[in-house]
């Protein structure tokens, strides 16, 4: 079955770059996504990628994707306080179709 | 980008009574919504489909008497949680697929509390 696993806790400090890694096992899926939540709130959408594509970079955020191993990651340089939060990596066969989340890793940034 | 609201953002609620969620695509229309259901510190679990004018799929292990949902409109999905029980406490959030068919946009989501 679909499974999407990530690791739950990571803690950098500020400024410095954080670097969240996913994997997921169907093969078929199509669009990778990046989701942050903060406390108490609902899902942001933070970018996705195709399964064709190899990277992605939108503003502080980088995504790279290796469809081989099946591993995606997000990277976000000069990490501030407000990027305390947790990350969702989500996965999808198409659009249209409910999303496949992993459970969450838990970004905390030290002053 | 398109807008997915979702009402209340939180309710507390006895045992025992049932509690309305909304769901409601603001500009654009959703012929399918998803509701997931997060417990605390776990992943978002998809419960069910709403297929709007058809009855929706459940998941398994999801009770489709106590989780009633209706998709009555192009812009509207409700979950009602009937008969709610302590263990049904829990953060419900909903989605719907944008025209693009490439993101999937998600309400605020709801923080229920049973007591």
């Amino acid at each position: 079955g679909e499974d999407v696993e990530q690791s739950l806790f990571l803690s950098v400090r500020e400024g410095d770059s954080s670097v969240i890694n996913c994997t997921y096992t169907d093969s078929s899926s199509t669009y990778l996504y990046w989701y942050k939540q903060e406390p108490g709130a609902g899902l942001q959408l933070l970018t996705y990628i195709f399964s064709n594509m190899d990277m992605k970079q939108d503003q502080r955020l980088t995504v790279l994707l290796n469809k081989k191993d099946k591993h995606l990651s997000l990277r976000i340089a000069d990490t501030q306080t407000g990027d305390s939060a947790i990350y969702f990596c989500a996965e999808s066969i198409e659009g249209n179709t409910p999303l496949v989340f992993g459970k969450g890793t838990r970004l905390s940034v030290i002053a | 980008g398109a807008v997915v609201s979702q009402h209340p953002s939180w309710v507390i609620c006895k045992s025992g009574t049932s509690v309305k969620i909304e769901c409601r695509s603001l500009d654009f229309q959703a012929t399918t919504m998803f509701w997931y259901r997060q417990f605390p510190k776990q992943s978002l679990m998809l419960m069910a489909t709403s297929n709007e004018g058809s009855k929706a799929t459940y998941e398994q292990g999801v009770e489709k008497d106590k989780f009633l949902i209706n998709h009555a409109s192009l812009t509207l999905s409700t979950l009602t949680v009937t008969s709610a029980h302590p263990e049904d406490s829990s953060f419900y959030i909903c989605s719907a697929p944008g025209q693009s068919g490439t993101e999937a946009f998600f309400g605020q989501g709801t923080r229920l509390t049973v007591v």
